[in-house]
């Protein structure tokens, strides 16, 4: 059964200053997915990371995916209050080269940026 | 573009009944995932459709069912709800696994 963990699941943080949050799983997937969530509303898409060493930035967020030690992150740099929400990593465990797909969440990271 | 809808948004219901959640997906994305959230459990897959074919199923029992029309749209259905089943739910669609998915609003379902 695949395990996604994600660590820490509640960050508090000042803005301005950096942190990391990480996403450990259990398989051999090279398809890894972060999103964010503000209470009581969807998920909003961030990165698709597929393949080894894939890094992707927006703005004040950038993710990278190590297959090799089956870990992601999520990089914040220089926070800023809008950035408060909770942020999920998602796995696909379906193996490479099937059409479908099917994603294991991690519990998700709270993070709170006090101004 | 408009984005992935889903419908009800809203829906109590009492225990032992049946309900229906409707999800279209983006225009021209043919693949449709279902997903509960809970306080305890998380987000949990619950099925995957594409052209009208279940591709994935997670490990629901089988109250939990699905199926997608021609057009994309797609339907859920719990049957003989328990209190545990209350949760959001939430579709996404996608054109396809390498891409990224767009979620929908999500149904709020509170079982009494």
């Amino acid at each position: 059964e695949l395990k996604v963990e994600q660590n820490p699941l509640f960050l508090s943080m000042q803005e301005g200053k950096n942190y990391t949050i990480y996403c450990n799983y259990s398989t051999t997937s090279d398809r890894l997915y972060w999103y964010r969530q503000d209470p009581g509303k969807s998920l909003e898409s961030l990165f698709v990371l597929l393949s080894n060493g894939a890094v992707k930035q927006e703005g004040r967020l950038m993710a990278s995916l190590d297959t090799k030690a089956r870990l992601s992150t999520l990089h914040i740099t220089a926070a800023v209050h809008d950035l408060s929400a909770t942020y999920f990593c998602a796995v696909d465990e379906v193996a490479s080269g099937a059409g479908s797909y099917q994603l294991t969440f991690g519990k998700g990271t709270k993070l709170s940026v006090i101004p | 573009k408009a984005g992935v809808t889903q419908t009800p948004r809203y829906l109590i219901k009492t225990r032992g009944q049946q309900v229906t959640l409707s999800c279209s997906p983006i225009s021209g994305h043919r693949s449709v995932s279902w997903y509960q959230q809970t306080p305890g459990q998380g987000l949990q897959f619950l099925f995957e459709y594409f052209s009208e074919t279940q591709r994935n199923k997670g490990n629901f029992p089988g109250r939990f069912s699905g199926r997608q029309f021609s057009n994309s749209r797609s339907e859920m259905n719990v049957s003989t709800l328990e209190l545990g089943d209350s949760a959001l739910y939430l579709c996404a669609s996608s054109q396809g696994r390498l891409y990224e998915q767009y979620f929908g609003p999500g149904t709020r379902l509170t079982v009494t």
